[in-house]
């Protein structure tokens, strides 16, 4: 069964750093993609970043550039969000997830964002 | 950045009845869409992706439909259960990875 749980959120003051953390299992997590998103209180969805299969490959929004990082340890099966700066607006709940990614009969490679597997969620508030 | 218009924001409809949600693209996302529910304090349950494949587990009273700029997610039976927000998301043209607003589908 595929889990994946997040952790590391809590109250922090704006300027502060945190880092989350999302723990997968069930899955050969070095074979995924993987992406955080979060969503404020009472908002709709936003994507945060995206992370290849070994890291190499990493995009944020505009709205975090600069001042998060997305980062993985394959060997650990974990995924991890390092977050500084953070503002009054980065309050939210974060959630990670994977992508729905697959090889076909011939050994083609397809990136699929859309996310069937989902964490539970990490709260992070921003507030002095 | 691809920019997802859902409407209405609110639909009221009565158990039994059907619900039809709509979705708008500001460009074509060709048929790279998807639509989840979300239940307050869970996380987001993916019911339709390539605009019209029913997820694993997903009941046969959810459909999905459209290509291009415009997409539909028809409920054609409301349970009680089926209350709730619905998100579609393009996954056409990223990053950024786009969201629509939500609907939120209410007991009328």
């Amino acid at each position: 069964e595929v889990q994946l749980v997040e952790s590391g959120g809590v109250l922090v003051q704006p300027g502060g750093s945190l880092r989350l953390s999302c723990a997968a299992s069930g899955f050969t997590f070095s074979s995924y993609e993987m992406n955080w998103f979060r969503q404020a209180p009472g908002k709709g969805l936003e994507w945060v970043s995206y992370i290849s299969s070994s890291g190499s490959i990493v995009h944020y929004a505009d709205s975090v550039k600069g001042r998060f990082a997305i980062s993985r340890d394959n060997a650990k099966n974990s995924l991890y969000l390092q977050m500084n700066s953070l503002r009054g607006e980065d309050t939210a709940v974060y959630y990670c997830a994977r992508t729905s990614s697959y090889h076909d009969s011939s050994g083609n490679y397809y990136l699929r964002q859309y996310f069937q597997y989902w964490g539970q969620g990490t709260l992070v508030t921003v507030s002095s | 950045e691809i920019v997802m218009t859902q409407s209405p924001a609110t639909l009221s409809v009565s158990p039994g009845e059907r619900a039809t949600l709509s979705c708008r693209a500001s460009q074509s996302v060709s048929s790279n869409l998807v639509w989840y529910q979300q239940k307050p304090g869970q996380a987001p349950r993916l019911l339709i992706y390539d605009a019209s494949t029913r997820a694993t587990g997903i009941p046969a009273r959810f459909s999905g439909s459209g290509s291009a700029t415009e997409f539909t997610l028809t409920i054609s039976s409301l349970q009680s259960e089926d209350f709730a927000i619905y998100y579609c998301q393009q996954y056409n043209h990223w990053p950024p990875i786009t969201f629509g607003q939500g609907t939120r589908l209410e007991i009328k």
